[in-house]
């Protein structure tokens, strides 16, 4: 079966440390996304990347890092930066031809303690 | 600066009425809308889209309508399911130069019930 797996559903970690969420598809998309979403709000976009080896801030990337080394594989870290990270981390991946019609992943959902 | 506004956070129907979920943008420059459509503890799905040179589109019991001149779409589901109950997000992108590269602008979400 096709599609996003995000690794882990949930996630803990101490205030000050970075932490890195997994994002893997076997969709065979070149486009890569990495979303943020909070109670009571809508999605909002941290980084994008159309091909490997590039990548574009979002709306809100400030204390958040990417790299995208390979086609399938788009990883997030949450650098002590980031000045609230708790929230719903979500990935998505979409096709060349139609940037806009997204798939996206389950979700992990960090706790920042 | 909320450039794309679902003002309903909720909206409640019976099953086998008609559902409309609205949404108003601020930003003449979108021109691509698209609604999602998420279950709890999962991504959102894709649902149905818009190009701003039409004013309806329809796929099955989902229909959307968008008034580019009041800057307002709206999602009409009927007949309205139970299965339907989710939270519902509409989206807006401009594809400059004919691509977007995917910077889609979310709403904040309208949770549908729809009560058997």
């Amino acid at each position: 079966d096709g599609g996003i797996t995000q690794s882990p559903k949930y996630l803990f970690r101490k205030e000050g440390q970075n932490v890195t969420l997994s994002c893997e598809q076997n969709l065979n998309h070149d486009a890569m996304y990495w979303y943020r979403q909070d109670p009571g709000q809508g999605l909002r976009l941290i980084y994008y990347s159309q091909i490997v080896n590039d990548f574009q801030k979002g709306d809100i990337a400030e204390g958040y890092s990417v790299s995208r080394e390979k086609k399938e594989s788009f990883p997030l870290t949450v650098t002590s930066a980031q000045k609230n990270p708790t929230a719903f981390y979500l990935c998505a991946s979409s096709t060349g031809r139609d940037y806009n019609e997204q798939f996206f992943g389950p979700g992990t959902r960090l706790t920042v303690l | 600066d909320q450039q794309v506004k679902q003002n309903s956070p909720s909206l409640s129907v019976q099953e086998g009425r008609i559902s409309i979920l609205n949404c108003d943008y601020t930003n003449s420059m979108f021109d691509y809308f698209l609604w999602y459509k998420k279950y709890p503890a999962e991504g959102p799905t894709f649902l149905i889209s818009i190009s701003s040179i039409k004013d309806k589109n329809e796929d099955g019991r989902f229909t959307v309508f968008l008034n580019k001149s009041a800057k307002h779409l709206s999602l009409h589901i009927v007949p309205s399911q139970p299965g339907d109950s989710a939270v519902y997000f509409c989206a807006a992108s401009w594809n400059a130069g004919g691509t977007s590269y995917g910077k889609l602008t979310f709403g904040q979400g309208t949770i549908l019930t729809v009560h058997p």
